[in-house]
């Protein structure tokens, strides 16, 4: 069954610091997100990404924040410079748009440690 | 503001009985309400939607109601078993947009 896959699983960085966090949509997928998870908080939402550009996002994706398709396959979230705060775990997630349930599909996550 | 709010404390039930979560919502008018669910350390999974326009779904062993006059929705898992044990999230839609909205989640565990 297909599945998103996110890489790292684990990154620890330095306050100030740049991170990519790296993420292989399902393949034939047209939307995709990015949402973040303090740990013992809820699932928040980021951005979204769509016909190559940003469709939403939040007001913590912020300037340090950005997203990529670099290719046909990879989504990739940017942090400029890290602060502590931004200690998460990070989801990214797609979807096709279509069909009855529009659900999406959440990949493993990485766990960003910003020490 | 808007608000999602799901039961804080964990439910415990013992296998077999039926599992009830809570979905309350204030300030908000979802296009369709989304149920997750979170094992430890994991992304959410998808399990059901439910429209506005209607009152109730099932899936197996799940149901969900959805009442926008109350502005709650119901999750019900029927015979639970112990693998049901996990963080359920409840999340909304608007209209017009597909990103989540989530709630903090509920804890269930399930125990033999």
């Amino acid at each position: 069954e297909p599945e998103v896959t996110q890489t790292p699983s684990h990154q620890v960085t330095q306050m100030g610091q740049e991170v990519i966090l790296r993420c292989v949509p399902i393949s034939n997928h047209l939307y995709f997100y990015w949402y973040r998870q303090i740990l013992g908080q809820k699932v928040e939402f980021l951005v979204s990404f769509y016909n190559n550009e940003i469709s939403e996002k939040s007001e913590i994706f912020d300037d340090q924040f950005s997203v990529e398709r670099p290719d046909g396959s990879n989504f990739t979230l940017k942090i400029r410079s890290t602060k502590l705060e931004d200690s998460a775990m990070y989801f990214c997630a797609s979807s096709d748009g279509t069909g009855e349930y529009n659900e999406q599909f959440f990949g493993p996550g990485t766990r960003l440690t910003v020490l | 503001s808007q608000k999602i709010e799901q039961n804080s404390e964990a439910l415990n039930i013992q296998e077999g009985k039926t599992a009830t979560l809570t979905c309350n919502y204030t300030n908000y008018s979802p296009a369709y309400l989304q149920w997750y669910r979170q094992d430890p350390g994991r992304g959410p999974v998808f399990l059901l939607l439910i429209r506005e326009n209607e009152k109730e779904k099932r899936k197996e062993r799940l149901k969900v109601t959805f009442d926008t006059t109350l502005k709650q929705s119901l999750f019900h898992i029927t015979a639970s078993q112990p693998a049901d044990s996990a963080t359920y999230l409840c999340a909304l839609v608007k209209s017009g947009y597909s990103t989540l909205t989530f709630g903090k989640g509920t804890m269930l565990l399930v125990s033999p």
